[in-house]
C-alpha cells in the first residue's frame, strides 16, 4: 500500500519570505500522480499544484513550485513571496495510475503560519 | 454555482441514531468519493464510485452505506452512530482520468454526542 509522510506538523514563515514543505511517499508503482492541497480555516480543500511522475520537469503554478525527486520519492512544495492568505493546512497526496486505485492517499498535513 | 455540494454542513446527533449526508456534483464527473477527516486532520478515503458502481471500499464498518442513485449523486448513510464517528466528511468528484484532480465539497462536520 502507498503511504505519504509529511514530517513537519507545523511551519511558520515571515510574510514575503520563502518556505518549503516536505513530503515523502512510498510506492511500488512506476506511474502515479502527486498533488498538494491546501485547506484554509474555511475547511475547503483547494488544489495547489500537481505533478505527473513520468515528467521530469518540476511543476510550477505562480508562486508555488515543487521539487520532485522520483528516485528519492520526495515531493516538496516551495512557496515564494509568502502571503497572509497562504496560511492553511497543506496536504501532500498520492494517486495511483491503475484503474481501481484512483484514490488520493494523503499525508498527515503541515500547518503553515504566516507571520506579518 | 457550487460544483460539489454537501448537505448538511453541520450535523449534531445522539449516539445510536441513523443519519444521512447528501452530495451532488454538477461538473459532469463520473467518479465520486467519500473521505473522512478526523480530529487530527487526517484525511482517509472511505468509498469511491464510478458511474454508480462501487470501485473502492476501504475498511469501513458496514454501518456506513453509500448510495449512488445516479452519477451526479453519492449519499452516505450511517446507522447506529457512535462517538468515534465524529469527524468531518468530505465528498469529492473527478473525471476518470488518472491525473484528474479531485474537486471537494465543503465538508459535513458530524458531532455524535
Amino acid at each position: 500500500a502507498q503511504t505519504v509522510t509529511q514530517s513537519q506538523p507545523e511551519m511558520s514563515v515571515q510574510e514575503a519570505e520563502t518556505v518549503t514543505l516536505s513530503c515523502t511517499y512510498d510506492t511500488s508503482e512506476s506511474d502515479y500522480y502527486l498533488f498538494w492541497y491546501k485547506q484554509p480555516p474555511s475547511r475547503q480543500m483547494i488544489l495547489v499544484i500537481r505533478q505527473e511522475a513520468y515528467k521530469q520537469q518540476n511543476a510550477t503554478e505562480n508562486r508555488f513550485s515543487v521539487n520532485f525527486q522520483k528516485a528519492a520519492k520526495s515531493f516538496s512544495l516551495k512557496i515564494s513571496d509568502s502571503q497572509l492568505g497562504d496560511a492553511a493546512m497543506y496536504f501532500c497526496a498520492y494517486k495511483g495510475a491503475n484503474f481501481g486505485n484512483e484514490k488520493l492517499t494523503f499525508g498527515t498535513g503541515t500547518r503553515l503560519t504566516i507571520i506579518p | 454555482d457550487t460544483a460539489v455540494s454537501q448537505t448538511p454542513k453541520y450535523l449534531v446527533t445522539q449516539m445510536g441514531n441513523d443519519k444521512s449526508i447528501k452530495c451532488e456534483q454538477n461538473l459532469g464527473h463520473d467518479t465520486m468519493y467519500w473521505y473522512k477527516q478526523d480530529s487530527k486532520k487526517f484525511l482517509k478515503i472511505m468509498f469511491s464510485y464510478n458511474n454508480k458502481e462501487l470501485i473502492i471500499n476501504e475498511t469501513v464498518p458496514n454501518r456506513f452505506s453509500p448510495k449512488s442513485p445516479d452519477k451526479a449523486h453519492l449519499n452516505l448513510h450511517i446507522n447506529s452512530l457512535e462517538l468515534g464517528d465524529s469527524a468531518v466528511y468530505f465528498c469529492a468528484s473527478s473525471l476518470a482520468g488518472q491525473n484528474e484532480k479531485l474537486f471537494f465539497g465543503s465538508g459535513t462536520q458530524l458531532s455524535v454526542l
